[in-house]
């Protein structure tokens, strides 16, 4: 199995902000890489997969870059609504596993 | 609009059996890849089973937490994936989502339904 882990799994920002969310595979994954997002009590939004492509009705503040085994996350002004717990994943083998998560909250 | 509308959760003792549906609307069900995946109870997000299309032969595949005991499946002429769940541990306490998955790149996933909670008493 690949190990996804995610870097740091809680962080305190502000609105305005820049924010920046690490996610290391234990092996290479061809950039299959996707980014999630999620409220309390809401379900998960996709925000980003191949490491750097934007889904559709994703807000243009969010970036995701990286290859190889080390990827990031990347808000680069941080909204209200943006405050939330972000998940990495490689969907590059079975099983799809899911970095640990890292929580975003208001400093 | 793409909808994904879980359904089947509930309350379960050890062993026991339950049986989720996810119903969809606004797409093509038939071509796509449908997953489902776990948010355990202060625990992080856990991809549990996918089932491919019927140009895949419909063939699946589950977590090492989940197989024997799980079976994921689909009715392309209903728009409805299911997840059958049986000997059901306390471990399985979760919300259950149903996700769509994108055509080709690889398979990301893209849309989420809004989850059913299924809770495994002891």
């Amino acid at each position: 199995d690949i190990q996804m882990t995610q870097s740091p799994s809680s962080l305190s920002a502000s609105v305005g902000d820049r924010v920046t969310i690490t996610c290391r595979a234990s092996q290479g994954i061809n950039n299959y890489l996707a980014w999630f997002q999620q409220k309390p009590g809401k379900a998960p939004k996709s925000l980003i997969y191949a490491a750097s492509s934007l889904l559709s009705g994703v807000p243009s503040r969010f970036s995701g870059s990286g290859s190889g085994t080390d990827f990031t996350l990347t808000i680069s002004s941080l909204q209200p609504e943006d405050f939330a717990t972000y998940y990495c994943q490689q969907y590059d083998s079975y099983p799809l596993d899911f970095g640990g998560g890292t929580k975003v909250e208001i400093k | 609009e793409v909808q994904l509308v879980e359904s089947g959760g509930g309350l379960v003792q050890a062993g026991g059996s339950l049986r989720l549906s996810c119903a969809v609307s606004g797409f093509t069900f038939s071509d796509h890849y449908m997953d489902w995946v776990r948010l355990a109870p202060g625990k992080g997000l856990e991809w549990v089973a996918r089932s491919r299309n019927k140009a895949r032969s419909y063939t699946t595949e589950y977590a090492a937490s989940v197989k024997g005991r799980f079976t994921v499946s689909r009715d392309d002429s209903n728009k409805s994936l299911y997840l059958q769940m049986n000997s059901l541990e306390t471990e399985d306490t979760a919300v259950y989502y149903c996700v769509r998955v994108l055509t080709g790149h690889n398979y990301p996933f893209d849309y989420w339904g809004q989850g059913t909670l299924v809770t495994v008493s002891s």
